[in-house]
Parts: C-alpha cells; structure tokens; sequence
C-alpha cells in the first residue's frame, strides 16, 4: 500500500504568520507531488505541484521537496484568514494509475 | 462555464434505489476518475478510465459502476443504494502523463435514507 502520511490537525496560525504543512510518502518512486486546498464542502484546488527536490515558489505559496527522506511540505507566508481550509498532499508515481492523496491538514487562520 | 461539471450537485434518495452521477469534462483528457469522501477517510478511488475502452475498479468499486460514454463522459452508477454510501462524489480528469495533476469537479452531496 503506497501511503501518504498527512498531520490532520487543527493547525491555527494567527494572521501574517507563516503556515507550514508536512506531508510524507512511503513510494520511494514517487515522482510529482501536489497540494490541493479544499474548502469544506467544495472541491480541491490544484495550489501547488513540484517534481524536483528543493524549493518552489509561487507568490505566497512555497513547496519544498526531499526525496531523500520523503517528504514534501507547503508554506504559506502572510496567512490570511482565507486560508482557511484543508489542504490535501497527492503523490504519484510513473508506475501509479492515480494520486494517492492523503487525508489532510486542517489549517484555521485566526484574525 | 465549469471545465468539469458534475450532475447533480445535490440528490437525497433511499434505499435500494438506482442512482447515476454524471461527469462531464471540456478540458480534452483522456483520464477521468471517481472518487468518494467521507469524513475522516480523504478522498477514495473509485473507478477510473484511461480512455473509453479502459476501466478500472479503484480501491473501493463494491456497490458501484461506471460507463465511459465519450472521452468526454463519465457516469457512476449505484446499482441499489444503501446509507452508507452517503457521501461527496467527485470526478476528476488529467492529461495522459501520469505526472499531471487532477482536476476536479464541483462534486455531488448525496444522500441515502
């Protein structure tokens, strides 16, 4: 069973903090990764995506990759209240047939 | 207009009835995917289909099928509802390299008494 591992939370963050959000995978093939951001009751939205280690930013949002010790993690600085929500890591591999998404971490931003 | 766009959004049935959650795309994939959530279980794999002559069951097919109409077109069916199959749908399509993401669908609550 390929696994990804996800803290659920609550993780609170007050305002202009930064966030930071953990994931790890146990398939050592694992080649792209994402971060999705569900509201509750709505669908996930593609944040993020990173295939190789190291850092990528995109405006608030950083990703960062180790593939050495398997994991992938999600900054978000300035958090903002409208943060708030879920986010989902999602990993695949070139043999997989689908994401394997981990259950979640639930951010509150508080004010 | 929604890139993937589920029908119905919203459907409260009961038991033993048949149901089918429609999924419709205009992003141009060839893969599209089923997946349920449920509170604290995350999203699980349903069925997904490669193109329209591929189908495959997911990690929790029992109780449902699917129907690939078009590479547009993907149906779910529950054959006989039962409650605990209460829960969100979601469709979701990606382009054919497996390192694309997927893209989801507004979902579909639906509800069985």
């Amino acid at each position: 069973q390929k696994e990804v591992e996800q803290n659920s939370g609550p993780l609170s963050v007050p305002e202009g903090a930064i966030a930071s959000l953990n994931c790890t995978y146990s398939d050592r093939g694992s080649q792209s990764f994402f971060w999705y951001r569900q509201y509750s009751g709505k669908s996930p939205e593609l944040i993020m995506f990173i295939y190789s280690n190291g850092d990528k930013e995109d405006g608030r949002f950083t990703a960062q990759l180790n593939k050495a010790s398997q994991y992938v993690s999600l900054l978000i600085r300035d958090s903002q209240p409208s943060d708030s929500a879920t986010y989902l890591c999602a990993v695949n591999s070139n043999s997989g047939y689908a994401l394997n998404f981990g259950k979640g971490t639930s951010l509150l931003v508080t004010p | 207009d929604a890139d993937v766009t589920q029908t119905p959004r919203n459907r409260i049935t009961k038991t033993g009835k048949r149901i089918m959650l429609e999924c419709s795309q205009t992003k141009g994939h060839d893969r599209m995917y089923w997946y349920r959530q449920d509170p604290g279980l995350g999203l699980r794999l349903i069925y997904y289909s490669f193109d329209v002559k591929d189908i495959n069951k997911g990690e929790i097919s029992d109780g449902y099928s699917v129907s690939r109409q078009a590479q547009a077109k993907f149906s779910l069916s529950l054959e006989s509802a039962i409650p605990n199959q209460t829960a969100l749908y979601f469709c979701a399509t990606s382009q054919t390299n497996s390192n694309q993401p997927q893209h989801f669908g507004d979902g579909t609550r639906l509800s069985i008494l």
